[in-house]
């Protein structure tokens, strides 16, 4: 089992469209829990960091389910700037973060 | 905007050529990476330096040669690498459990 999975996509919606990511780790005592987000030919640019009680920062909510192992993150009023690879990134336990395979969203017009 | 600033942006090199990609960070972190990312693929973990020590290397072939002369800068020395290693190379820095910042990355060709 990978270390961090994503399901690849890619999510095709239309604009104003919610849409939600998953992302499954198999360590149980990882305890950071980041999303970045990767346009294309750029590098990772922070979305967000998972916590324990869930946040939300703005049109973007994200959630941790540690029973499950698995974090979330959802779009809501999805725009067209929104469409980049959404990548889910968990400390493996070794102090160093790792990536998952990332989601690609695409939003329509 | 980045705070981490790598360079060169892009570097072709032939398979016998001797280079070094740079990274510089004045955030104060205490840990540095190196990345190696392929198109359509995530970005891989090479190596870290956590307190300038070289804390993990994912058995990265030793064409690849680390170096953190200080705590703000990282180096990659390249020597006689094949054409399978063109790739996006990034750096990035963060305190402990903290998010990863990541340079504009060095887009690599190995001719």
């Amino acid at each position: 089992r990978k270390e961090v999975e994503q399901d690849p996509g890619p999510f095709n919606v239309p604009e104003g469209a919610t849409v939600a990511f998953n992302c499954t780790y198999s360590n149980s005592a990882s305890q950071s829990f980041f999303w970045y987000r990767q346009d294309c030919r750029k590098e990772p640019k922070l979305l967000m960091s998972v916590y324990s009680s869930g946040n939300e920062d703005g049109r973007f909510t994200a959630q941790l389910n540690r029973a499950s192992q698995y974090i979330s993150l959802l779009i809501r009023d999805s725009k067209l700037s929104d469409s980049a690879t959404y990548l889910c990134v968990v400390d493996t336990g070794r102090r160093a973060l790792t990536f998952g395979s990332g989601t690609r969203l695409q939003v329509q017009p | 905007d980045t705070e981490v600033t790598q360079t060169p942006k892009h570097l072709v090199m032939g398979m016998t050529n001797k280079k070094s990609l740079k990274c510089e960070q004045h955030m104060g972190h205490r840990a540095m990476y190196w990345y190696k990312q392929k198109a359509k693929k995530p970005p891989e973990l090479m190596f870290v330096y956590s307190y300038e020590k070289l804390s993990i290397n994912e058995s990265v072939p030793s064409r690849f040669s680390p170096e953190c002369p200080n705590s703000s800068l990282l180096n990659l020395h390249l020597h006689a690498l094949q054409p399978e290693d063109s790739a996006l190379y990034l750096c990035a820095s963060s305190q402990e459990s903290s998010p990863l910042h990541f340079g504009n990355g060095t887009r690599l060709t190995v001719t």
